[in-house]
């Protein structure tokens, strides 16, 4: 079956630390998104991707980087410069037709130490 | 800057009523979506709405879009408890890719 995969489920990130969410999806999607949603808030979009190598920020990059050098994969980096990291993280994929609704991952829940 | 507003963002019901949460949004969009997302997962696509009086239904739940108001609804038909969960608008910027705007979230618990 089609979909996106994310891992970890759950991810712990100590202080001074960079740590790599992965999403990796099977749909054949272009685009990919990557969105934080904190308790009780909608979702705010981080990074997306068009196409492969190459990548635009979005609302709230400030903390964070991508990569997108396969059609399939685009992994999210979380920095140390991204003070306040705890969230849950979504990736989310969609063709180029636009229409289309965003299919999304599981997510990862990622806590400090 | 596109803004989108829910109300009410959280709302407790009794089996077998109706009700009607509402999505607004601050400025022109030509897609509207609505998500549901059950706690602690991912969101699953309900509507895709594209043009002034669009409506689609499933089941107990409809949605509709008044492009010309900024609005849209999502109208919820003797509700029933396996519908709880937090349902999301999100708007799409005009320019350039599938740029979505979420709404804030409205949290539906539906008693027996």
């Amino acid at each position: 079956d089609g979909g996106i995969t994310q891992s970890p489920k759950y991810l712990f990130r100590k202080e001074g630390q960079n740590v790599t969410l992965s999403c990796e999806q099977n749909l054949n999607h272009d685009a990919m998104y990557w969105y934080r949603q904190d308790p009780g808030q909608g979702l705010r979009l981080i990074y997306y991707s068009q196409i492969v190598n190459d990548f635009q920020k979005g609302d709230i990059a400030e903390g964070y980087s991508v990569s997108r050098e396969k059609k399939e994969s685009f992994p999210l980096t979380v920095t140390s410069a991204q003070k306040n990291p705890t969230a849950f993280y979504l990736c989310a994929s969609s063709d180029q037709l636009r229409v289309q609704p965003q299919h999304f991952g599981d997510g990862t829940r990622l806590s400090i130490l | 800057e596109l803004k989108v507003e829910q109300n009410p963002l959280f709302l407790s019901m009794q089996e077998g009523k109706n009700y009607t949460i509402y999505c607004n949004y601050s400025t022109t969009s030509d897609r509207l979506y609505w998500y549901r997302q059950d706690p602690g997962k991912s969101l699953e696509s309900l509507f895709v709405l594209l043009s002034n009086g669009a409506v689609k239904q499933e089941g107990r739940l409809m949605a509709s879009l008044d492009t010309k108001a900024r609005l849209s609804t999502l109208h919820i038909t003797a509700a029933v408890h396996d519908l709880s969960a937090t349902y999301f608008c999100a708007v799409a910027r005009i320019q350039g890719a599938q740029k979505l705007v979420f709404g804030q979230g409205t949290r539906l618990t539906i008693n027996p």
